[in-house]
């Protein structure tokens, strides 16, 4: 997992609530990534910046939003307008082309 | 859709045997590939990458291959270990730069003992 913290681990959400995963690094890398995982799935992009105070849809960018107010901090939220939330979430980072992945947080609507 | 897939969903080995983990992928632009290994319930590890001006390359114990012609990628573990057991992903680079990664839905790797 290296230098990339996601918090936390596991989270519980009601319906109609938003919730904030958080994605911090030390790698001092420009560029940072959100993936959704589902069970027996790959994983798809939801956001990317590739520098602070710019971000980009990825390709289910919708029900999500995202700030990066840092080059350490690309946090995710996840409101309650994305109809179907509970999945794995994975941030990355990259140094060119190598992408490195958090330890991820595993998002539960209840 | 997705650009990068067409896979085993499950493959089961012997320890000790060679495992070869195939991916096709569909955009002929892709430059940049990589395979993952991940665990349950953890992030995915880095495994080894290969550019599109190459054809194969090795790292410890395990082999990428590319063949352009037919977009198909492949990842060879010799000998493979116990350790080994998890779902292998390919992904390419979505447009150069740093615009994120395409993956493929996995393969997971099952070893016997």
């Amino acid at each position: 997992d290296g230098g990339i913290t996601q918090s936390p681990k596991y989270l519980f959400r009601k319906e109609g609530q938003n919730v904030t995963l958080s994605c911090e690094q030390n790698l001092n890398h420009d560029a940072m990534y959100w993936y959704r995982q589902d069970p027996g799935q790959g994983l798809r992009l939801i956001y990317y910046s590739q520098i602070v105070n710019d971000f980009q849809k990825g390709d289910i960018a919708e029900g999500y939003s995202v700030s990066r107010e840092k080059k350490e901090s690309f946090p995710l939220t996840v409101t309650s307008a994305q109809k179907n939330p509970t999945a794995f979430y994975l941030c990355a980072t990259s140094d060119i082309d190598e992408q490195f992945f958090g330890p991820g947080t595993r998002l539960t609507v209840l | 859709g997705e650009s990068v897939g067409l896979h085993l969903p499950t493959l089961s080995v012997q320890e000790g045997d060679n495992s070869i983990i195939n991916c096709a992928y569909s955009n002929s632009a892709s430059d940049y590939f990589i395979w993952y290994k991940q665990e349950s319930g953890k992030g995915p590890q880095f495994i080894i990458d290969i550019r599109s001006n190459m054809d194969k390359r090795q790292g410890q114990r395990v082999t990428v291959l590319l063949n352009k012609t037919v977009k198909h990628l492949s990842l060879q573990i010799a000998a493979t270990q116990p350790g080994d057991s998890a779902v292998y992903f390919c992904a390419e680079n979505r447009g150069g730069g740093a615009d994120g990664l395409t993956f493929g839905k996995g393969t997971h790797l099952i070893i016997q003992p």
